[in-house]
């Protein structure tokens, strides 16, 4: 079955103050590993897709990383517009596998 | 272009009353998927289907929950004899394709059961 853990569960963060989240994984053959971003009351929001170790994806001030096991989401000198729970899952055949997510905040 | 729409936004029930959920997926996409949040945990998967066929119904957490999607765009998903139990949010999701794809979520459907 495949597993995902997010962490921190939580960070608070001064305006332009950068971090990094993390997701570790296990999953049998990924075919994606995928961010959201989701505020209070909404869906979760597309952000991006890495398919294989190495590869990397930039938004504005967000960039995720792939290896083997695990994922960062950068944030880059964050506004306060980036607080949200941003959400980490993987692919491997159809259906979708989340973690519960790290909570932003950032305060201005 | 228009997004994933679920319809009704919020819907509060009784208790053994029978519910039904309904998804609007994004135009041309032939992969939709229903699942259920927990209040700060991710979704959780219930079930799927490529166009009209319901690929895996696995997720459903017993057999008062149904789903289908007749015509391979809007689906439904059914819960019959409500408990209070089933009271959470429902998402649903669409992709142009299902394995390694992006799923694009609407904005659910909050379910209570009173």
């Amino acid at each position: 079955e495949d597993q995902v853990t997010q962490s921190p569960e939580a960070l608070r963060l001064q305006e332009g103050e950068s971090s990094s989240l993390n997701c570790s994984y296990t999953v049998s053959g990924l075919r994606g590993l995928f961010w959201y971003r989701q505020d209070p009351g909404k869906g979760p929001e597309f952000l991006f897709t890495l398919y294989s170790a190495g590869e990397e994806k930039e938004k504005e001030r967000l960039k995720a990383t792939l290896t083997k096991k695990e994922s960062f989401l950068h944030i880059t000198a964050p506004k306060p517009e980036d607080s949200a729970t941003y959400l980490c899952a993987v692919n491997s055949d159809y259906k979708l596998s989340f973690g519960a997510g790290t909570t932003v905040t950032v305060r201005a | 272009g228009a997004g994933v729409s679920q319809s009704p936004r919020y819907k509060v029930t009784k208790r053994g009353q029978d519910v039904a959920l309904r998804c609007d997926p994004i135009s041309g996409h032939v992969s939709l998927y229903w699942y259920r949040q927990a209040l700060g945990q991710g979704p959780e998967f219930l079930t799927y289907f490529n166009y009209e066929a319901q690929q895996d119904k696995s997720g459903l957490p017993n057999d008062r929950f149904s789903a289908e999607r007749p015509e391979g765009s809007i689906s439904t998903l059914t819960i019959q004899r409500t408990e209070q139990r089933d009271s959470a949010m429902y998402r649903c999701a669409s992709s142009l394709r299902d394995r390694g794809y992006e799923q694009y979520f609407g904005p659910g459907t909050r379910l209570t059961v009173t």
